[in-house]
């Protein structure tokens, strides 16, 4: 069982919007803002897309943002593109591990 | 353009040793902690160890503390994994990743450049 919490799966038309979500704890997600966001497409290394909660490094489409609320933290794609279909991964900063990620999210682009 | 390119990985037997590289290029080395995560086949990622620039701080997940040793050469450009007592469910493709944090002794806690990854086989 992963440290954190996310949906299996979620799946959006294209042109729409679509929110992951990742729960965790105090001890991570509710207590530091080290929050991060990875995206994998099949057979590919993952790739930073989001860090420090809402932050995109140079190169990522803005259509990527995430935001945190207590212990949930959320990664929300706008404009939904075929190309975002993907895996997608959280992680956090936690006292006693001190990184911990999600499960996963398959994103489907129907 | 910052390059990881990982080696070592393969088939080993249960209880058995592998000793993993990582070469980086295209930026300081020396400046950065570096990390390895892992991803078992079909399932999720697992951060497996930290250390810092210039390899005084280490850090390990509890499913590898006690066999595993990471490990670096500055000189070389060059991060290592050694990996003792092998177990089946240590079978992973195993990336070697940088944390872009500069401040000393305190990483960033994310990953901004990630290798191609080394598949770990364990299996008689």
């Amino acid at each position: 069982q992963s440290a954190l919490t996310q949906p299996a799966s979620v799946s959006g038309s294209p042109g729409q919007s679509i929110t992951i979500s990742c729960t965790g704890t105090i001890r991570d997600l509710g207590g530091y803002n080290s929050v991060s966001w990875y995206q994998q497409h099949p057979g590919k290394a993952p790739k930073l897309i989001i860090y420090e909660v809402r932050n995109r490094p140079s190169g990522v489409s803005s259509r990527f943002s995430g935001s945190k609320s207590g212990n949930t933290a959320s990664l929300t794609i706008s404009g939904l593109q075929a190309e975002d279909e993907a895996d997608y991964y959280c992680s956090s900063y936690r006292s006693t591990t001190p990184v911990v990620f999600g499960g996963g999210t398959k994103l489907t682009v129907l | 353009h910052v390059q990881l390119v990982e080696s070592g990985g393969g088939l080993v037997k249960p209880g058995g040793s592998l000793r993993l590289s990582c070469a980086a290029s295209g930026f300081t080395f020396s400046d950065y902690y570096m990390s390895w995560i892992r991803q078992a086949p079909g399932k999720g990622l697992e951060w497996v160890s930290y250390i810092s620039s210039s390899g005084s701080s280490i850090y390990y997940a509890d499913s590898v503390k006690g066999r595993f040793t990471i490990s670096r050469d500055n000189a070389k450009n060059s991060l290592y994994l050694q990996m003792n007592r092998l177990r089946a469910e240590d079978s992973a493709v195993y990336y070697c990743v940088r944390d872009p944090s500069q401040v000393q002794d305190w990483p960033a806690w994310y990953f901004d450049n990630w290798g191609q990854g080394t598949l770990v086989t364990v299996s008689s």
